[in-house]
């Protein structure tokens, strides 16, 4: 069965930590994973990773991902209290002649101040 | 630059009404798709279109439809609303088929 699946599930830290999230899936003919925030509404874009070991950067964020052992991390650096939010991991692949998505169910980050 | 906008934010139904969910782009994106979010459970796609006048159904398209007869809107229908359809309903758009970067604010639907 095709999934997705993030962890932790949630994870409070101070600011100033540094964090990992991760986000592991098994899905035939993969062909894109993108990392997602999520505060009160909608999901807003950061990543979208389709080559392996290749690492994205926007800032205090960065993402890589590992197509042979099958994840992806998103890290955050200097965390303060507005990355709060939940981060979401989601891939696009094909199967079916058709291509499918996949949402994981998030990871919760809780900064404090 | 208002991106994808979203009508209404908060809607509650009785069971067996039908409404309308409206979602505009001013992207002028070609992809459209309509995703709910559950509890306890990642987005899911229920409908999508690549272009004015082409949609196909995503995972769980049943007790929904949708038109798209210009670039810029993507309205989802319920036909007759059931309790199992509250959630969060969020339309999205892309530039091209695949999985969106740009998301409405969502509208929250409760079925009673």
């Amino acid at each position: 069965e095709d999934k997705v699946v993030q962890s932790p599930l949630s994870l409070v830290v101070h600011e100033g930590d540094t964090v990992t999230l991760n986000c592991s899936y098994e899905v035939t003919n993969f062909r894109s994973l993108l990392w997602y925030k999520q505060e009160k509404k909608a999901p807003t874009f950061l990543f979208m990773l389709t080559s392996s070991g290749i690492e994205k950067k926007s800032g205090r964020l960065s993402s890589i991902l590992d197509k042979k052992e099958l994840f992806s991390i998103l890290n955050i650096t200097a965390t303060q209290t507005g990355d709060s939010a939940v981060y979401l991991c989601a891939v696009e692949h094909h199967a079916s002649g058709t291509y499918k998505y996949i949402f994981g169910t998030g990871t919760r980050l809780k900064v404090l101040a | 630059n208002a991106g994808v906008t979203q009508t209404p934010k908060f809607q509650v139904l009785k069971t067996g009404q039908s409404m309308t969910l409206q979602c505009a782009q001013d992207m002028n994106h070609e992809y459209m798709s309509w995703y709910r979010q559950d509890p306890g459970m990642g987005l899911r796609l229920i409908h999508y279109s690549v272009g004015a006048g082409i949609t196909d159904q995503g995972e769980v398209p049943n007790g929904y439809n949708v038109s798209r007869s210009t670039t810029e809107d993507f309205p989802l229908r319920l036909l007759s609303a059931a309790p199992s359809q509250t959630s969060v309903y969020f339309c999205a758009s892309s530039r091209q088929l695949g999985l969106p970067q740009h998301f409405g604010d969502g509208t929250r639907l409760s079925i009673l």
